[in-house]
């Protein structure tokens, strides 16, 4: 199973657009590129999921070349209440309707005014 | 529509004790998985029910963990007995079957073993 490498942190200031890039250089065929949110005290929240190209919808956009090795998850204009742990994930995805999810260390990111 | 519930929020007990661990998924959710987060490690697989079905127990550490899901409803989770390196955030997650299998996490157990 695909392991990701995203950094360790990431500091950002309210109104910007920030950048999260992941690598996952053994990611097979059937795997999709997941992102996860985590809050203090609260479960992993999903965000948005990709297999190639670009993925949009209200909260952020996930960039996916074509060689698949690595995504770049967009957070445009970013506010305080972005300020969390955001994980890069290999969803192996099976035909039965549902996946398996491997995280990694997760990416800290802090919002300042 | 109510999410994933975790009962207790918070259990400390002493090392050989024995605890259990519940997990009610979102109503229509076939899928359930459980998680764990050790003290400065990453967020671990446990297993995957398919309603009440065992579909995939690979990450369960060792045979002092017993999942159940009953009905393919509520899971427990029961740790028999407890050690120490037992202690950390349990998750629970649950999803419906369709793409992109959003799996939606409940709060976490803390679960402390003295």
């Amino acid at each position: 199973l695909a392991k990701t490498t995203q950094p360790i942190s990431m500091d950002s200031y309210e109104g910007q657009e920030v950048n999260i890039t992941c690598s996952h250089n053994n990611i097979a065929t059937n795997d999709y590129i997941t992102w996860y949110q985590q809050f203090p005290s609260q479960g992993p929240r999903f965000i948005i999921q990709g297999y190639k190209t670009k993925v949009t919808n209200e909260v952020a956009s996930l960039f996916i070349p074509a060689d698949r090795k690595s995504s770049t998850l967009s957070l445009p204009r970013v506010s305080l209440s972005d300020t969390a742990v955001y994980y890069c994930l290999v969803a192996l995805m099976f035909s039965g309707g549902y996946n398996k999810l491997i995280f990694g260390a997760g990416t800290r990111l802090a919002v300042h005014p | 529509e109510a999410g994933v519930t975790q009962f207790p929020s918070h259990s400390v007990i002493e090392k050989g004790q024995t605890v259990t661990l519940r997990c009610d998924p979102i109503s229509g959710h076939d899928n359930l998985y459980w998680y764990r987060r050790v003290m400065g490690k990453e967020i671990k697989f446990l297993l995957h029910f398919v309603k009440e079905s065992k579909q995939d127990e690979s990450g369960m550490p060792n045979n002092r963990f017993l999942a159940e899901r009953t009905g393919g409803t509520y899971s427990t989770l029961k740790v028999q007995p407890a050690e120490l390196e037992d202690s950390g955030v349990y998750f629970c997650a649950s999803s419906h079957g369709s793409f992109p299998y959003e799996q939606y996490f409940g709060p976490g157990t803390r679960l402390t073993v003295t």
